[in-house]
C-alpha cells in the first residue's frame, strides 16, 4: 500500500499570500489529521476531518482551514501569511471512525513552507 | 489544558549502551499514547499503548504504560547510531476524533 503523500513539498512564499497544501490518505483511511510542526512549539494539531466533516480543531486562528473531499483527500488553506506560519506542516491519516477503538496515525512526508 | 512532557530532551550516548526516554501526561479523556521516532520528515509509527502494565516489544524497543501514574517509558538497548533520531511521545486525548497531543521530544543522538 502506498503511505501518505503530501504536496509540494517545499513551498516559499511571501508575507499576505495565501497558500493550499494536499495530503493523500493510505488507501481506505477516512481520518485525516494536520499538524504544524516549529522548532520552539513541537508538533500542534491543527484539524482533524472524517467523512468530508471537520470533528476536532486546534487552537489555530480563523486563517487556518482546511477540507476534506468524497475520496478522503484533504486540503489545507493558509491566508493572509505571517512569517511565523514557516513550519513543517504534516498530516497524518488513519482507519478511525465514530465508535471505533483508537487507531495508529500514519504520518506522510510533510510540505516545508517558508514565509518570507 | 491537555499536557505531554518528555524527558530528557536531549540525550548521547555510546553505540552500545541502553537508553531509557520517559514520557509522562496530564490529560482528559485518555485513550492512547504513541511513540513515533521522527529522522528526517515524516514521524514514524513505533507502538501505541492502550493498557497499563502490558510491555510492547519491537525488536531492541520496549515501551511499557503505566495509566496510575500518568507515564511511559521507551527503551532501546544496544543502541546502533541508525537510532539517532527525535523520539516523540504523543496522547490521544478526544474520545472518536484523531487528535495527537505531543511532548517536545527527545533528541537522541548515538556516537559510534
Amino acid at each position: 500500500k502506498a503511505g501518505v503523500t503530501q504536496t509540494p513539498r517545499y513551498l516559499i512564499k511571501t508575507r499576505g499570500q495565501q497558500v493550499t497544501l494536499s495530503c493523500s490518505p493510505i488507501s481506505g483511511h477516512r481520518s485525516v489529521s494536520w499538524y504544524q510542526q516549529t522548532p520552539g512549539q513541537g508538533l500542534q494539531f491543527l484539524f482533524e476531518y472524517f467523512s468530508e466533516t471537520q470533528r476536532n480543531k486546534g487552537n489555530f486562528p480563523g486563517r487556518f482551514s482546511g477540507r476534506q473531499f468524497s475520496n478522503s483527500r484533504s486540503e489545507m488553506n493558509v491566508s493572509t501569511l505571517e512569517l511565523g506560519d514557516s513550519a513543517l506542516y504534516l498530516c497524518a491519516s488513519s482507519l478511525a471512525g465514530p465508535g471505533l477503538a483508537s487507531d495508529t496515525q500514519y504520518f506522510g512526508p510533510g510540505t516545508r513552507l517558508t514565509v518570507l | 489544558e491537555d499536557k505531554v512532557v518528555q524527558s530528557p530532551l536531549s540525550l548521547v550516548v555510546h553505540e552500545g549502551d541502553t537508553v531509557t526516554l520517559n514520557c509522562s501526561y496530564e490529560v482528559t479523556n485518555f485513550r492512547s499514547l504513541l511513540w513515533y521516532k521522527q529522522e528526517k520528515k515524516a514521524p514514524t509509527f513505533l507502538f501505541m499503548l492502550t493498557s497499563s502494565g502490558i510491555e510492547k516489544k519491537s525488536g531492541r524497543l520496549s515501551s511499557i504504560l503505566d495509566k496510575k501514574e500518568l507515564f511511559s517509558i521507551l527503551n532501546i538497548t544496544a543502541t546502533q547510531t541508525g537510532d539517532s533520531a527525535i523520539y516523540l511521545c504523543a496522547v490521544e486525548a478526544v474520545r472518536g476524533a484523531q487528535k495527537l497531543v505531543f511532548g517536545q521530544g527527545t533528541r537522541l543522538t548515538i556516537n559510534p
